[in-house]
């Protein structure tokens, strides 16, 4: 079936750097996409989300891009801080969210001091 | 306004065993979703339930069941449990149908032995 999948297992970065964390996707159908972390011991929590009308969607510290040519998705994180330290998936829905997510598998990101 | 809450937060049971995992969404919310959490198939959608009626369920055994109450709580059950049930069971609630909005539990962790 179609499902979400990650270019990189394992980001390690120093603090203050910035961050990007990528994930394609397969299903030229998706038109909502979402980012979570997840710390250890806790569930995911949301972080930002874009729907397929758009290709850049910004929070705070955070930037989402959306490239529907190459099904490409990618989370940027600036001044990446220790806190940030966690693995972070990207999640996909199609008709218009009311289906379920399809979650990515995953990457670390690991924050050096 | 309290969180989800997912109780047990830790649970053993042995192969054939059958287990009932319990979600209390935030409150007002009335869509309950659930996850399943491996290392190696990553997060699965399970089920969805809105105003106490399955909305939307995903590719699992018959052996996976849920309800929800008319406070919108909600629970999950797994009969004659296999090894390969050991997981992180995350409950998601949102305010209605669909994966708008969803604030995720800490989830279950069940070890089968």
């Amino acid at each position: 079936g179609e499902s979400v999948g990650l270019h990189l297992p394992t980001l390690s970065v120093q603090e203050g750097d910035n961050s990007i964390i990528n994930c394609a996707y397969s299903n030229s159908a998706s038109d909502y996409f979402i980012w979570y972390k997840q710390e250890s011991g806790k569930g995911p929590q949301f972080i930002i989300d874009i729907r397929s009308n758009m290709d850049k969607r910004q929070g705070q510290r955070v930037t989402v891009l959306l490239n529907k040519t190459v099904k490409h998705l990618s989370l940027q994180i600036a001044a990446t801080q220790p806190g940030d330290s966690a693995v972070y998936f990207c999640a996909e829905a199609s008709d218009t969210g009311r289906r379920a997510l399809t979650f990515g598998s995953g990457t670390r990101l690991q924050v050096q001091p | 306004k309290a969180g989800v809450t997912q109780t047990p937060r830790y649970l053993i049971k042995t192969r054939g065993q059958q287990v009932t995992l319990s979600c209390s969404p935030i409150s007002g919310h009335r869509s309950v979703s659930w996850y399943q959490q491996t290392p190696g198939q990553g997060l699965q959608f399970l089920f969805e339930y809105f105003s106490e009626t399955q909305r939307n369920k995903g590719n699992f055994p018959g052996r996976f069941s849920g309800r929800q109450f008319s406070n919108s709580r909600s629970e999950m059950n797994v009969s004659t449990l296999e090894l390969g049930d050991s997981a992180l069971y995350l409950c998601a609630s949102s305010l209605g149908t669909g994966v708008f909005g969803q604030f995720f539990g800490p989830g279950t962790r069940l070890t089968v032995l």
